[in-house]
């Protein structure tokens, strides 16, 4: 079956250090992946899309980095984080064919 | 004009009542549209996607698409308290490969 996995689910992390966070997807080969990032009451804004391994699109540039070593992960990182980058992230993947489009259960930041 | 747009609501209606959820958006190549709820705290769940002018049903859900007129809605019969979410909507096409969320709409269904 094809489901996606998003870890952790909550982390809480001093102004100034590093992120990763990672999303894989199994059941399924050369997916769309997407990292989202949602404010409290906000919708959610695209920050990076991949369509293959190593292609990495950025739509809003700031202090995150993403990168797909392998056709079915995704990392979302940040060399030093900000207040800033508190929120909601979330990670999708678009099945072949585009057909449905589902989300990782996400990971919430807060930056103290 | 943003890519893609909602009415922020929130919308109220009653148990039982039909609920219209609407969406327009900007790139004429989207191919594909989802339709998701999201409850707060919770990641968006996809309820039903639509590909083709017209509409397609799915349970209590009915999704309406018109290209021309760039424009998806969502309707959904007998609405529960427990259809109390925020929609959104998102086109896709693979001119950009990018799938933009419109800002949701709150949808309140009162007993």
């Amino acid at each position: 079956s094809q489901t996606i996995h998003q870890w952790p689910a909550t982390l809480v992390q001093p102004v100034g250090s590093p992120l990763s966070l990672e999303c894989t997807v199994e059941g399924t080969s050369n997916p769309n992946l997407y990292w989202y990032r949602q404010a409290a009451g906000r919708g959610l804004q695209l920050l990076f899309y991949s369509v293959g391994i190593g292609q990495i699109s950025s739509e809003v540039p700031q202090n995150l980095s993403a990168s797909r070593p392998q056709d079915r992960q995704f990392i979302l990182s940040s060399k030093k984080l900000l207040l800033s980058d508190s929120g909601f992230y979330l990670c999708a993947w678009l099945v072949r064919g585009w057909t449905e489009a589902f989300f990782g259960q996400g990971t919430r930041l807060t930056v103290v | 004009q943003k890519e893609v747009e909602q009415n922020s609501g929130p919308l109220s209606v009653p148990e039982g009542a039909i609920a219209s959820l609407n969406c327009t958006y900007s790139d004429r190549g989207s191919q594909s549209f989802f339709w998701y709820r999201q409850y707060s705290g919770k990641s968006p769940e996809l309820i039903m996607s639509i590909y083709s002018n017209g509409d397609k049903e799915d349970g209590r859900f009915t999704a309406q698409l018109n290209k021309a007129s760039q424009y998806v809605s969502l309707l959904i019969r007998d609405s529960q308290p427990s259809d109390s979410a925020t929609y959104l909507c998102a086109p896709y096409g693979d001119s950009s490969y990018k799938l933009i969320f419109g800002s949701g709409t709150r949808l309140l269904v009162r007993p």
